[in-house]
């Protein structure tokens, strides 16, 4: 079965400062991954997904997340930020097993602060 | 551009009462998906459509059934409702070319208060 973890239920960060929300991910077949914001009484919103290829990912808002196979991660990153990145951050990897149904297997979500 | 739409935003319902959830796709995305999101909790897979047909199932209580329309619309139909069923129910379509690398874009949820 696939599964992610994200390390980290909250994260507070100061505005400018370096983003890194942490996801580890388990799949006994090469997994397609992505991150979703949410902000509050909103629906999700992709940031980026990983499926093959280049394993650094650019995505909106100036996020990006590097897929690290040896590491079984997919850490989001992004280098300053602002006060409007404050929301709810979910990984995700979808259903690449028998039946290819695609549907998606959430972390536990990481709320980030950003402090003035 | 368009969006998914979810329908109503918002439902308050009495325990053992039923509900309907409406979902209409982003126009020619053949797919939908159906998650639920308790709340503090994670989005869970319940139910989802390919070209109408029903293409996997998550743990969804048999008191819940669903279905894709002609127009691609879906609808989630709950009875017997419980408190436990209390939560933010998303839709989301893709356009099906390969379920795990496509994109889903969700709709703004149906935030279901039963009391």
């Amino acid at each position: 079965a696939q599964s992610v973890t994200q390390l980290g239920s909250h994260v507070s960060v100061s505005e400018g400062a370096l983003v890194l929300l942490r996801c580890n991910y388990s799949s006994s077949v090469p997994p397609y991954l992505f991150w979703y914001v949410q902000y509050p009484n909103q629906g999700l919103q992709l940031l980026l997904k990983y499926t093959t290829g280049a394993t650094l990912v650019k995505g909106i808002n100036g996020f990006e997340a590097e897929f690290k196979k040896s590491e079984t991660s997919f850490h989001l990153t992004k280098p300053s930020a602002h006060m409007s990145d404050a929301a709810e951050y979910f990984c995700a990897v979808s259903d690449s097993g028998s039946g290819n149904t695609g549907k998606l297997i959430f972390g536990q979500g990481t709320t980030l602060q950003v402090k003035p | 551009a368009a969006g998914v739409i979810q329908s109503p935003r918002h439902l308050i319902k009495e325990k053992r009462e039923t509900a309907t959830l409406k979902c209409y796709p982003i126009p020619r995305h053949d797919t939908v998906y159906w998650y639920q999101q308790g709340p503090g909790q994670d989005p869970q897979f319940l139910i989802s459509f390919y070209e109408k047909m029903q293409s996997d199932k998550g743990s969804i209580p048999d008191r819940f059934s669903a279905q894709q329309f002609s127009d691609y619309h879906s609808e989630l139909n709950m009875s017997s409702l419980e408190l436990g069923d209390s939560a933010l129910y998303f839709c989301a379509s893709s356009l099906g070319s390969w379920g795990p690398t496509d994109t889903q874009y969700f709709g703004p949820g149906t935030r279901l208060t039963v009391l």
